[in-house]
């Protein structure tokens, strides 16, 4: 495998399931990152971890729970979402450090739908 | 506050007809301006990082400019497989904002 996965591809639960969205970077670097894009909006930022730390907090819900248990892996752990959850989440990473620290390498999305 | 703005919301070309997609943004401090494209249902795919005004970068058929203003992504001859989102994202002292895309389509 190489760049950044994300598994599942798709998802659709009910408003009480839990489950859980893996991302895993084969890429070396150091900071990770979860979005979610929904139609018609920007990408938003949610989570950011810098080094298995978490830096960046962007009010997101705590019905979201991100876990990066190494450098290479990050997780989303969804527990009773609402349907206007339902969007594509991105996976991100990027080098922890130098000029090119902003530059964000992504996966190809998890599109989580909510019933 | 930080601000990107990308025109025109949606692009329809006629293979082989060259175009210009804008972003324009307002930014206290730049530390680079990015270009990703994004097919349907995918993740963003990384172009381009200019880092100041005057810079240029190309690759195939794509072309970005950047002004202390605005950024160019220029494409020259495209095809039918160049059909995609275009974003602009910037980076600030503080934050990274990212654009909603210009919507390319290009017709064979």
């Amino acid at each position: 495998e190489t760049g950044v996965t994300q598994t599942p591809r798709h998802l659709v639960m009910g408003m009480t399931n839990k489950k859980s969205l893996k991302c895993e970077q084969h890429l070396g670097h150091n900071a990770m990152y979860w979005y979610k894009q929904s139609a018609k909006k920007p990408l938003e930022l949610m989570f950011v971890y810098s080094l298995e730390e978490r830096v960046e907090n962007n009010s997101v819900p705590s019905r979201f729970s991100p876990e990066c248990p190494n450098s290479s892996h990050l997780f989303l752990h969804l527990h009773t979402l609402q349907p206007e959850d339902s969007a594509l989440y991105l996976c991100a990473s990027s080098q922890g450090s130098g000029v090119d620290t902003d530059t964000q390498y992504f996966g190809p999305g998890t599109r989580l739908t909510v019933l | 506050e930080d601000q990107v703005t990308q025109s025109p919301e949606a692009l329809r070309l006629q293979e082989g007809e060259s175009s210009s997609l804008n972003c324009s943004y307002t930014v206290s401090g730049l530390r680079g301006l990015f270009w990703y494209r994004q097919d349907p249902g995918k993740g963003p795919e990384f172009l381009f990082t200019l880092y100041s005004a005057g810079e240029e970068k190309e690759k195939e058929r794509l072309k970005a400019t950047l002004t202390k203003k605005e950024s160019f992504l220029h494409i020259t001859a495209p095809k039918p497989e160049d059909s995609a989102t275009y974003l602009c994202v910037l980076r600030g002292n503080e934050k990274l904002t990212f654009g909603t895309g210009t919507r390319l389509t290009i017709i064979p």
